[in-house]
């Protein structure tokens, strides 16, 4: 159980256009979902954390127009990003948290998505 | 957030136990302790969470002392297919903030033949 997928693996774009990916929870309903990043030999890096049926959060430094977060059910977030530039290539991972406040629980992650830009 | 810190690198052999430490001075009551293994390219993959004492699962033991300043993941009999990124993080949600994992740089376990 907990299995998280994302769509697409992979995805190659020109300079300019934007890539839209999906997040979803596959065997539970996720009422917290995150967003990530991450370079090469580099650790994760928290971008927002999306909360279905409100507006995302965003870490410091994020631009929340850039990347536009949406969590439209307990099982499905969407990250969009606008305007894709050859900065933006990236590995972008999302997690999906079920859990009850007070008790430990856990985030289970997507395979990640590869994003180059040209 | 409790910040952790973790060797940055560990080498071992086929066959070995393999015992990565993480230190977390500022754990909160409520944190729990959570390791992640990570391969290229893929999303990261849980791996055993704790809160106090042992926990053992099919695949590794978290060891937690008493003061749970630190914690220690156990992996018995490592294999080739072992190499790859650890990380320790603690965090738990709390009625009033949002859960989040704040990843650290990790340990990079290298298993030799």
């Amino acid at each position: 159980g907990a299995v998280v997928s994302q769509h697409p693996s992979r995805v190659i774009c020109k300079s300019g256009t934007s890539v839209k990916i999906e997040c979803r929870s596959l065997d539970f309903q996720a009422t917290t979902m995150f967003w990530y990043r991450q370079f090469p030999k580099k650790s994760l890096m928290l971008m927002a954390t999306s909360n279905e049926g409100s507006k995302a959060t965003y870490e410091q430094g994020v631009e929340k127009d850039k990347f536009l977060i949406n969590h439209a059910s307990l099982t499905l977030s969407t990250l969009t990003v606008t305007s894709a530039h050859p900065e933006d290539s990236s590995f972008y991972i999302c997690s999906a948290y079920a859990g009850t406040s007070g008790r430990g629980s856990t985030q289970y992650f997507g395979p990640g998505t590869r994003l180059t830009v040209l | 957030l409790a910040k952790t810190t973790q060797p940055i690198s560990m080498d071992s052999y086929e066959g070995q136990e393999v015992n990565i430490t993480c230190s977390h001075n500022n754990i909160a009551t409520n944190d729990y302790i959570t390791w992640y293994q990570q391969f290229p390219s893929q999303g990261p993959r849980f791996i055993i969470q704790g809160y106090k004492t042992k926990v053992t699962n099919e695949v590794a033991s978290l060891f937690i002392p008493a003061d749970r300043k630190s914690s220690t993941l156990s992996l018995p009999r490592v294999s080739l297919s072992d190499t790859a990124v650890y990380y320790c993080l603690v965090g738990d949600i709390a009625m009033d903030s949002s859960y989040k994992l704040i990843f650290g740089s990790g340990t990079r376990l290298l298993v030799r033949p």
